[in-house]
């Protein structure tokens, strides 16, 4: 059972369009991250969100954290080709372990 | 760029082999965290070290796995005899202090197929 549950699992869009990523839990996270990870090659850290309702902007990529710290979602504004990869969100569940959440699987097509 | 390393990016070894995953720390980190990445299914922690000191093997097979990070050195995973269900993707990951607020970084993996 993952303690993060991310959805949709996969999403296909074409270029321009806009997208959203979600990430649930019945946990109470005291920080979540979001990475991004191209097939062969390590995540890479995106943002950390740590004060519940934070909003984050990073260029076309919008990221909230939940009032009660339990969710968060990402939000891409005109996708684009480059945007094409894994989503994953992972938190801090009270010590230093991050929980992962399975994953998005994002393909943004031309 | 001084990112965390690993070595060898890919391994394969044949069943009852021994395999070796490497991870050198970004400058100035000295926790190292080791994931296992099985395909659709999102990372999971094995094990936490500092150096000299395993801190939490918690997710770490209590069989056949071994984790170490030397005074000197980088720290090494180590799966004796492996089986094909060891085949995945083993991701380091660094951060400066082990606190719920910090970072971690992660290297590109080491993806481990067994034969």
């Amino acid at each position: 059972t993952q303690l993060l549950e991310q959805s949709p699992q996969f999403l296909s869009i074409q270029e321009g369009e806009n997208l959203t990523v979600y990430c649930n839990s019945s946990s109470v996270f005291s920080s979540l991250q979001w990475y991004r990870q191209e097939p062969g090659e390590g995540p890479v850290l995106l943002v950390t969100v740590v004060t519940g309702g934070e909003v984050k902007k990073l260029k076309r990529l919008t990221f909230q954290f939940g009032d009660a710290r339990k969710d968060s979602s990402l939000h891409i504004t005109a996708a684009q080709p480059g945007d094409t990869g894994l989503y994953l969100c992972a938190g801090y569940a009270g010590d230093y372990k991050l929980s992962f959440g399975a994953g998005t699987t994002v393909t943004v097509r031309a | 760029n001084a990112g965390v390393m690993q070595n060898p990016r890919h391994l394969v070894r044949r069943r009852g082999q021994e395999a070796r995953l490497r991870c050198s720390p970004m400058k100035g980190h000295s926790h190292v965290y080791w994931y296992r990445q099985l395909p659709e299914e999102g990372l999971k922690f094995m094990v936490y070290l500092q150096k000299e000191n395993i801190i939490d093997e918690s997710g770490m097979p209590k069989e056949r796995f071994s984790a170490e990070f030397p005074k000197e050195g980088p720290s090494i995973l180590r799966i004796q005899q492996v089986v094909r269900g060891d085949s995945a993707a083993y991701f380091c990951a660094s951060s400066p202090v082990a606190l719920d607020s910090y970072e971690q970084y992660f290297g590109p993996g080491t993806r481990l197929t067994v034969t």
